[in-house]
């Protein structure tokens, strides 16, 4: 079982462009939703991370939107640059259980050209 | 700091042998993962860790064991390797519900 469906498995977008990545979760316990950025041969690296009970957040070029009913989340790079080009994986978790075991998406690979 | 510390960073068994992944971070994080990585299919958690004493499994534990003597260190072993253990395997820690941070990777190979 799949609890947490990513797309697209890849990405080209050109330098400036607008990047976007979704996903969706099947489990609505779910309340911590991060993003890892991973670079090849690197491990994976927090990027940006949202809760439930806000339905958006920006830091710098980076935005998550929330939908809590739709059970869907998405990550958004605008003005796109040639050192984004990385694997982008969404996560989820369940943290009201105290735990932080992150359930990940299958990840998309992004190339930005330049 | 150096973070989280996996050795070796490459190996290659071949099939039945046994091994050990070692981890190890200095950041006094309580919480330790191991998670492996298969092309196109995102991280799998295998086992975590809340505290030195304490392990459980995540999603997909068989063909694994692991330990947690103290808190830096969480090794993760392999008895009997299998080609279906071929993959990469990231060590992670965090402090709680904290960021998690990820070690380089192990690559393994199982011939």
């Amino acid at each position: 079982q799949q609890q947490v469906k990513q797309s697209p498995q890849s990405l080209i977008v050109q330098k400036g462009g607008i990047s976007i990545i979704n996903c969706a979760y099947e489990n609505t316990a779910f309340d911590y939703f991060p993003w890892y950025q991973q670079f090849p041969g690197k491990g994976p690296a927090l990027l940006i991370a949202i809760r439930p009970d806000v339905s958006e957040k920006k830091e710098g070029r980076f935005t998550i939107s929330f939908n809590k009913s739709a059970k869907q989340f998405s990550l958004h790079i605008m003005d796109s640059q040639p050192g984004d080009s990385a694997t982008y994986f969404c996560a989820a978790s369940n943290q009201a259980g105290g735990y932080n075991k992150l359930i990940f998406g299958a990840g998309t690979r992004l190339a930005v050209h330049p | 700091n150096a973070g989280v510390t996996q050795t070796p960073k490459f190996r290659i068994l071949k099939i039945g042998q046994s091994m050990t992944l070692q981890c190890a971070q200095d950041m006094n994080h309580n919480y330790m993962y191991w998670y492996r990585q298969d092309p196109g299919m995102g991280l799998k958690l295998i086992y975590y860790s809340v505290g030195a004493g304490i392990t459980d499994k995540g999603e997909v534990p068989n063909g694994y064991n692991v330990s947690r003597s103290t808190t830096e260190d969480f090794p993760l072993r392999l008895e009997l390797a299998a080609p279906s253990q071929t993959s990469v395997y990231f060590c992670a820690s965090s402090y709680g519900l904290a960021e998690a941070f990820f070690g380089q990777g192990t690559r393994l190979t199982v011939v």
